[in-house]
């Protein structure tokens, strides 16, 4: 798990903030993941990059913003959220073994 | 689509007993299939994953699982559960974007409590 770091572990935010979340995956992977998990809800696959390109946009709301600069760090800019966005939101890697690995996720709250 | 289904919200199974935690799957082609589990507050960690070979796939922490393609099943078990297994399991199927990018499908999650 150590693999994959996520900051912040936890973000509480008004409606009309700007916000980042940060990944940074140590096992020198090519594919990075975000996902969203709500209460109650199968995982929800956001956005995927392979070598900083993004290849997957699961229909997910222009308030939310990935950034991949290289392979190693994914952002998430979150910009006038919702309370609904409010959820755990898990970044992943995988390099060619079929296996992702996941972040400890930030927990995010918006008010 | 690729699709799993986890038919139990939550298993219930005493200290030293045999657990089974079931998950069928629905794909086109052959089936990537993939456990992980989440202990509360942490991400989602690898266990194992069938690709292809033996159908009994051995993961980490005393788990296995089977996949049954006639019943289109990759249930997870392991023969004497631990209180400390008590967490939130998901099965996965892997849908391909790119040759080299894949992305997973995930069932809703089994919530396995293991009592003393």
């Amino acid at each position: 798990e150590t693999g994959v770091t996520q900051t912040p572990r936890h973000l509480v935010m008004g409606m009309t903030n700007k916000k980042s979340l940060k990944c940074e995956q140590h096992l020198g992977h090519n594919a990075m993941y975000w996902y969203k998990q709500s209460a109650k809800k199968p995982l929800e696959l956001m956005f995927v990059y392979n070598f900083k390109e993004q290849t997957e946009n699961n229909s997910v709301p222009s308030r939310f913003s990935p950034e991949c600069p290289n392979s190693s760090h994914l952002f998430l800019h979150l910009h006038t959220l919702q309370p609904e966005d409010s959820a755990l939101y898990l970044c992943a890697s995988s390099q060619d073994t079929f296996a992702q690995y996941f972040g400890p996720g930030t927990r995010l709250t918006v008010l | 689509a690729q699709s799993v289904a986890q038919p139990e919200d939550q298993v219930n199974v005493a200290e030293g007993n045999p657990l089974t935690v079931k998950c069928t799957y629905s794909v086109s082609g052959n089936p990537y299939l993939f456990w992980y589990v989440q202990y509360p507050n942490r991400g989602l960690q690898f266990l194992l994953k069938y690709i292809t070979g033996d159908n009994l796939v051995k993961g980490s922490y005393g788990f296995e699982a089977e996949f049954n393609k006639s019943q289109t099943s990759f249930h997870l078990k392991k023969p004497s559960a631990l209180v400390s297994d008590s967490a939130l399991y998901f099965c996965a199927v892997r849908d391909l974007i790119y040759e080299d990018t894949d992305k997973l499908i995930f069932g809703t999650g089994t919530r396995l409590q293991v009592f003393p």
